[in-house]
């Protein structure tokens, strides 16, 4: 079945960097794209941009620029989120999903989640 | 891009119906058919139950139905199940080529 996994929990200080993994399976990695979302403490989904499988060209949402990286390696079909210089109000849980090319609105399915804790 | 506005909370008793709205703007739930809605009970990761306002993917009940009117969309859970019992976010395409999610409905089965 179709599946995404992401890496597990991390705890980092202020300054630092994190790369979340999503590896995915069960479908043809190039036909959908992998997006990203945040989810802080209490809040509602946030969406950060997404990644295209083809190109490898990612797309980022007002907000999520120039700390925040998106990339694939697409020989072990997995697609990372890194991002640098972390603040305490990077604290979430950050999601992996796959979508349809077009923008149809169908992230389905999510990645259980990665929770990043930023905390001296 | 403001978030779409959904109420905090609805309630119902157990095979009530309860419908959850979400209020958007012509800039995104009004200019595309391309809302979908998202379960996420608590602790575990969102969930597609409607895409493009009314379609459900397959596995998910035919107790889940969306609509929409305008820059508004709705869910409606009919017959509700204490296992509905969640967190519940509309979602829509926008003009600017990004997705926006709503600002969440907690669904409690009295």
């Amino acid at each position: 079945q179709v599946q995404l996994v992401q890496s597990g929990s991390e705890l980092k200080e202020p300054g630092a960097s994190v790369k979340v993994s999503c590896k995915t399976s069960g479908y043809t990695f190039s036909s959908y794209t992998v997006n990203w979302v945040r989810q802080a403490p209490g809040q509602g989904p946030e969406w950060m941009g997404w990644i295209n499988t083809n190109t490898g060209i990612p797309t980022y949402v007002q907000g999520f620029t120039g700390r925040y990286v998106f990339s694939l390696d697409t020989s072990v079909r997995t697609a990372y989120l890194q991002i640098s210089s972390l603040k305490t109000e990077d604290t979430a849980v950050y999601y992996c999903a796959r979508d349809t090319y077009g923008g149809r609105s169908m992230l389905d399915p999510w990645g259980q989640g990665t929770l990043v804790t930023v905390s001296s | 891009q403001s978030a779409l506005t959904q109420p905090p909370s609805v309630s119902g008793s157990p095979g009530q119906s309860v419908t959850i709205s979400c209020t958007g703007t012509s800039s995104d739930v009004g200019s595309y058919n391309r809302v979908s809605w998202y379960q996420q009970p608590p602790g575990t990761a969102p969930k597609l139950i409607i895409y493009e306002v009314s379609n459900r993917p397959s596995g998910v009940p035919d107790r889940f139905s969306g609509s929409k009117s305008g820059n508004a969309a709705s869910l409606t859970i009919s017959g509700l199940q204490a296992e509905d019992e969640a967190d519940y976010y509309c979602s829509s395409y926008t003009t600017s080529s990004t997705y926006v999610f709503g600002t969440g409905t907690k669904v409690a089965v009295l």
